[in-house]
């Protein structure tokens, strides 16, 4: 049963207009949330990241929203850019709280976001 | 530039040989991670280990082996491939999280397996 999903396999957007990707979780221990960047042939590349005691983090264009109750976290972009276009992995872990292989990330299956220019 | 490092990038290998994929890391990082990842899918953990001499097996079970005998160096075997194990491989490494600052793991750029 997957613990971190992204219903959404792909996304378009036009370029200058917010881009909302969205993930939600279903295992409450989980207390740290990350979101990864994926072009093809390529690793992931770690993008934001949010601990629960938070329900919001900013950096740059990049917002990711917590919503603790709901159990749902969303990443906003905003303005999207071409150079935005690539898969967006949602993780999740209990590490900050539990630690050892609860500490383990576990990731969703990815949204696919195209910005059109 | 990579901080960590997988070889081969792409492999096309017939069924029943022995490879080893390749990972280094450069970080000094304890924490060293496989993915197995197949397209529009998750990230699966296969492996991970802690430390040197630490192995462990991850969510998602898998004929391949690791060894960790240097911190660096986190190399994935598989005996007899198969089909089946046609797939893209990712190694990851992590340091401790801090409390306060950001934290996530930096991966390589992957293995892309193809076993005919």
């Amino acid at each position: 049963d997957q613990q971190v999903k992204q219903n959404s396999p792909s996304l378009s957007v036009q370029e200058g207009r917010i881009s909302i990707l969205n993930c939600d979780y279903t295992n409450s221990m989980f207390d740290y949330f990350l979101w990864y960047k994926k072009y093809p042939a390529e690793g992931p590349t770690f993008l934001i990241s949010i601990s629960s005691i938070k329900d919001k983090n900013e950096d740059g264009r990049f917002t990711v929203f917590l919503n603790k109750s709901a159990k749902h976290l969303s990443l906003h972009i905003v303005p999207s850019q071409p150079g935005d276009s690539a898969v967006y992995f949602c993780a999740a872990s209990a590490r900050l709280n539990y630690g050892g292989s609860q500490g383990n990330l576990i990731f969703g299956k990815g949204t696919k976001l195209s910005v059109k220019p | 530039e990579a901080d960590i490092y997988q070889t081969p990038r792409y492999l096309v290998i017939g069924t029943g040989k022995k490879i080893t994929l390749e990972c280094s890391q450069t970080m000094g990082h304890d924490k060293m991670y496989w993915y197995q990842q197949d397209p529009g899918m998750e990230l699966h953990l296969i492996h991970y280990s802690y430390g040197v001499n630490s192995t462990e097996k991850g969510d998602l079970s898998s004929e391949s082996t690791v060894s960790r005998i240097r911190t660096e160096h986190f190399p994935l075997t598989l005996e007899s491939a198969r089909p089946s194990h046609t797939s893209q491989y990712l190694c990851a490494s992590s340091d401790e999280i801090r409390v306060g600052m950001d934290y996530g793991y930096t991966f390589g750029s992957g293995t892309r397996l193809t076993v005919v």
